[in-house]
């Protein structure tokens, strides 16, 4: 089944502690993103990449960090400096950032990560 | 950056009715899509949809992409229908920027 999964579904951790989120995807997409959610708010960009070894900056990047090795991976950390860390994370991916091949920038979910720091 | 103003906020139907949600942008926008999330959280693409109309089942969606918006009409609606609908749109930057999104409940 081809898809993009992450683990784990919900995670508690105390306050202070880095916690590293997984996002995996077997669709053979180029362009990877992680976004957050707030309760009855949309989505908001934290760090998207592009290609691998390469990722940028969304609207939301402070305290959070990605790495991008595998082209199938790309896991996120929220660190200690991340002021709110209690959301709902969303990992999702397309098969190119920007081209000019109709919905070639669609995107594409994973079923979301529930972070509860106590 | 992109404003995007999604109305209503909150919609409750009785099954078998019909609705329209629309989507505003204060800019241009690359590409726009619709999305439904359902209670676990779960976001499915309802329409990948720059321009034009588009059709999937009791679903449908405009976008109007000269005047800035975009429509979803859901028909004969089913308590199934019931979550939230985000519409999304691509920037120039090719972020994809959401809405508050439409929190519709379906009654039986």
């Amino acid at each position: 089944d081809g898809g993009i999964t992450q683990s784990p579904k919900y995670l508690f951790r105390k306050e202070g502690q880095n916690v590293t989120l997984s996002c995996e995807q077997n669709l053979n997409h180029d362009a990877m993103y992680w976004y957050r959610q707030d309760p009855g708010q949309g989505l908001r960009l934290i760090y998207y990449s592009q290609i691998v070894n390469d990722f940028q900056k969304g609207d939301i990047a402070e305290g959070y960090s990605v790495s991008r090795e595998k082209k199938e991976s790309f896991p996120l950390t929220v660190t200690s400096a991340q002021k709110n860390p209690t959301a709902f994370y969303l990992c999702a991916s397309s098969i190119a950032l920007s081209s000019g091949r109709d919905s070639y920038n669609e995107q594409f979910f994973g079923p979301g990560t529930r972070l509860t720091v106590l | 950056g992109i404003q995007v103003e999604q109305s209503p906020p909150d919609l409750i139907l009785q099954e078998g009715a019909n609705s329209t949600l629309r989507c505003n942008f204060s800019d241009s926008v690359n590409n726009l899509q619709w999305f439904h999330q359902n209670p676990w959280g779960q976001l499915i693409n309802l329409f990948y949809i720059p321009s034009g109309t588009k059709q999937n089942g009791r679903l449908s969606a405009t976008t109007v992409a000269t005047e800035r918006y975009s429509l979803l009409y859901i028909s004969s609606s089913q308590t199934t229908d019931s979550g939230v609908y985000f519409c999304a749109g691509m920037d120039s930057s090719y972020k994809l920027i959401f809405g508050s999104g439409t929190r519709l409940l379906v009654r039986p």
